[in-house]
């Protein structure tokens, strides 16, 4: 069965640390990996997808294959990145998307 | 925002009752959602259509239904709310993969 793992409920960095949100996947194809956020109040936003290979907001994610991973990293974290982060998968042709648990994240001034 | 909206934006029934959601969209896309969003638990999908009269199961079906009369509207029915059912609904609506989300329903069910 295809599952997403977030194994942090909660992460705090101070101002100007790297960030790095853990994605792990369980899905024996290919996958279509995503990182959502929701901002406080508001609703929620695509901000990556792997395919992309874009930096989004600082943010970058890479698909790594052989770890079954999708990491959301920045190096260098603003408070304005306080929010909850959703790592999700779907599969193609499916259009059915699972998503993780979610990560708080907390940056502190 | 994309354009999607839900209605209503909350509600408080009590249990045993039906409760209908709306999503509406003005974007034409051809996928619809409706996802749970609980803590500890994430976003859940509950439903998904595919375009006009096709619909399917996700992870949580058990208790709601969907109906999908029109592209623009994605209906979700909750057959006879329970406490369980307290939540907060996501409504999405998806194209290329990607999905936008509308302001989401907060549900209690007393």
């Amino acid at each position: 069965a295809q599952r997403v793992t977030q194994p942090e409920k909660l992460l705090s960095v101070f101002k100007g640390a790297p960030v790095e949100l853990k994605c792990n996947y369980s899905y024996s194809g290919s996958p279509e990996l995503f990182w959502y956020v929701q901002y406080s109040r508001q609703r929620l936003q695509l901000l990556l997808r792997h395919i992309s290979r874009e930096s989004i907001k600082g943010f970058t994610a890479d698909l790594n294959k052989g770890e079954t991973s999708f990491h959301l990293k920045k190096p260098f974290a603003q408070e304005e990145d306080s929010a909850m982060y959703y790592c999700a998968l779907t599969t193609s042709g499916t259009y059915k998307y699972i998503f993780g648990t979610g990560t708080r994240l907390k940056v502190l001034a | 925002d994309a354009g999607i909206t839900q209605s209503p934006r909350h509600k408080v029934t009590e249990t045993g009752t039906p409760v209908t959601l709306r999503c509406h969209q003005t974007e034409n896309h051809r996928y619809m959602y409706w996802y749970r969003q609980d803590p500890g638990h994430g976003l859940r999908l509950i439903h998904y259509s595919y375009g006009v009269k096709d619909t399917d199961k996700g992870e949580v079906s058990d208790g709601y239904s969907v109906s999908r009369s029109k592209t623009e509207d994605f209906l979700l029915t909750l057959e006879s709310a329970t406490s369980s059912q307290t939540s907060v609904y996501f409504c999405a609506i998806g194209q290329n993969y990607e999905q936008y989300f509308g302001p989401g329903t907060r549900l209690t069910v007393t």
